[in-house]
């Protein structure tokens, strides 16, 4: 239980252009969601808390005109890279906190992002 | 100040060793302990988490992982490594509530020689 889908798993797509990720909660109402960007051969930076019906949290440094987090329903979030560019090639995560008996995470399995 | 303390960034153990990974913490509240590990490409997989009771809790995959509060550590374990066992560790620490986002070590790279 406690399942998060995440789409696409890679995506290439040129300068300029912008693309969407999404996170989908198939078993439980994800409340909120976490987005994280995960450099090569680094640790998961966490980039906006999202809850559900209101506007995201970013983290400092964050531009939240770029990233732009969708989170209209409980089983849904959506992180849009706007105007991609190469320095946007990263690997994306999200990230749901369960509110169940066991409490915990569960993660999305990541999208490979690569702006050329 | 928050945060996730990974000491060592790679590690090589021969398969059948045991292995300690360890990870300290600094959170002002009652921290939520976990394990994820990361195969290349790949999402990240729970191994472990400590909320409370038992300081010793034991994982997927044969690890376990013991909280000290007074070191403020979370060391990851296993008795015998197996090659399958190669990826990334990272420890994590989370607040005693949901919504609170998990604030993540920069990660232990495993390598496992025959």
């Amino acid at each position: 239980g406690a399942v998060v889908s995440q789409h696409p798993s890679r995506v290439i797509c040129k300068s300029g252009t912008s693309v969407k990720i999404e996170c989908r909660s198939l078993d439980f109402q994800a409340t909120t969601m976490f987005w994280y960007r995960q450099f090569p051969k680094q640790s998961l930076m966490l980039m906006a808390t999202s809850n559900e019906g209101s506007k995201a949290t970013y983290e400092q440094g964050v531009e939240k005109d770029k990233f732009l987090i969708n989170h209209a329903s409980l089983t849904l979030s959506t992180l849009t890279v706007t105007s991609a560019h190469p320095e946007d090639s990263s690997f994306y995560i999200c990230s749901a906190s369960v509110d169940r008996g066991d409490y915990g995470y569960t993660f999305g399995s990541g999208t490979r992002l690569t702006v050329v | 100040a928050q945060s996730v303390t990974q000491p060592d960034i790679h590690i090589t153990v021969s398969e059948g060793a045991s292995l300690e990974l360890r990870c300290n913490y600094s959170y002002g509240a009652t921290p939520y302990l976990f394990w994820y590990v990361q195969s290349p490409g790949q999402g990240l997989q729970l191994l472990l988490k400590y909320f409370s009771g038992d300081t010793l809790v034991q994982g997927i995959k044969g690890f376990e992982a013991e909280f000290k509060r007074s070191q403020s550590s979370f060391n990851l374990r296993k008795p015998s490594v197996h090659w399958s066992d190669a990826a990334e560790y990272f420890c994590a620490v989370g607040a005693a509530q949901a919504g609170t986002a998990l604030i993540f070590g920069k990660g232990t790279t495993l390598s496992v020689s025959s």
